[in-house]
């Protein structure tokens, strides 16, 4: 089955401890990306990657790092999360570089206390 | 600031009414305005898309309307029914590839 997987789904941490949340598509996607959703502000997107080792910021990078060293894998990593880092986490993958369309994964949801 | 700018923020609809959700932008290099549905506990998924050379899509129930010198788009729901109830997202592809804006969602709700 076609497929996004993120882990974990839920997660509750504290400030300060470094997490990462993997995602890994089966499809042979060559674009990736990460997304944030917050209550009435939608999807904002955090980084995208076309390619293999090509990352590039969306509107909200700050405090994320992401990396691309095979093409099915592109973890998400909070080096040292904060409380404004609460958020549900989408990760989502396009047969096109250009990104779309975009399928996506069922989502993490971070609790940073 | 938003890029694309939807509304309402929540719809009420009686089954087999009409939905309309509208969406406007004004970067004129977008190139790509797909919709995307979300149920609760799930990842958005791909509706319908249009390219601003089109002024209309249709796919079953789902149409999207598109007025490119308004820098305005819509989606309607026609006969609306108790399992489109979800939230709906309209987003424009930017002129930096790989670059996606999304509205903020409209909360649909049909009620029987």
């Amino acid at each position: 089955e076609a497929q996004v997987t993120q882990n974990p789904r839920y997660l509750i941490t504290v400030t300060g401890k470094k997490l990462t949340v993997t995602c890994s598509q089966n499809m042979n996607h060559e674009y990736m990306s990460w997304y944030r959703q917050d209550p009435g502000l939608g999807l904002r997107q955090i980084y995208y990657s076309m390619n293999v080792e090509v990352t590039d910021k969306g509107d909200v990078p700050e405090g994320y790092k992401v990396s691309r060293k095979e093409k099915r894998n592109f973890p998400l990593i909070l080096e040292s999360p904060s409380p404004n880092q609460t958020s549900l986490y989408f990760c989502a993958s396009s047969y096109t570089p250009q990104g779309q369309p975009q399928h996506f994964g069922d989502g993490t949801r971070l609790s940073i206390l | 600031q938003q890029q694309v700018k939807q509304s309402p923020q929540s719809l009420i609809v009686q089954k087999g009414g009409i939905s309309i959700i509208n969406c406007a932008y004004e970067n004129t290099a977008f190139d790509y305005f797909p919709w995307y549905q979300q149920f609760p506990g799930k990842g958005p998924a791909l509706l319908i898309a249009i390219r601003p050379d089109v002024s209309e899509k249709k796919e079953g129930r789902f149409t999207i309307s598109f007025n490119k010198s308004a820098k305005q788009f819509s989606l309607h729901i026609m006969d609306s029914q108790p399992g489109d109830s979800a939230t709906y997202f309209c987003a424009a592809r930017g002129s930096t590839l790989g670059r996606l804006y999304f509205g903020r969602g409209t909360q649909l709700t049909v009620w029987p």
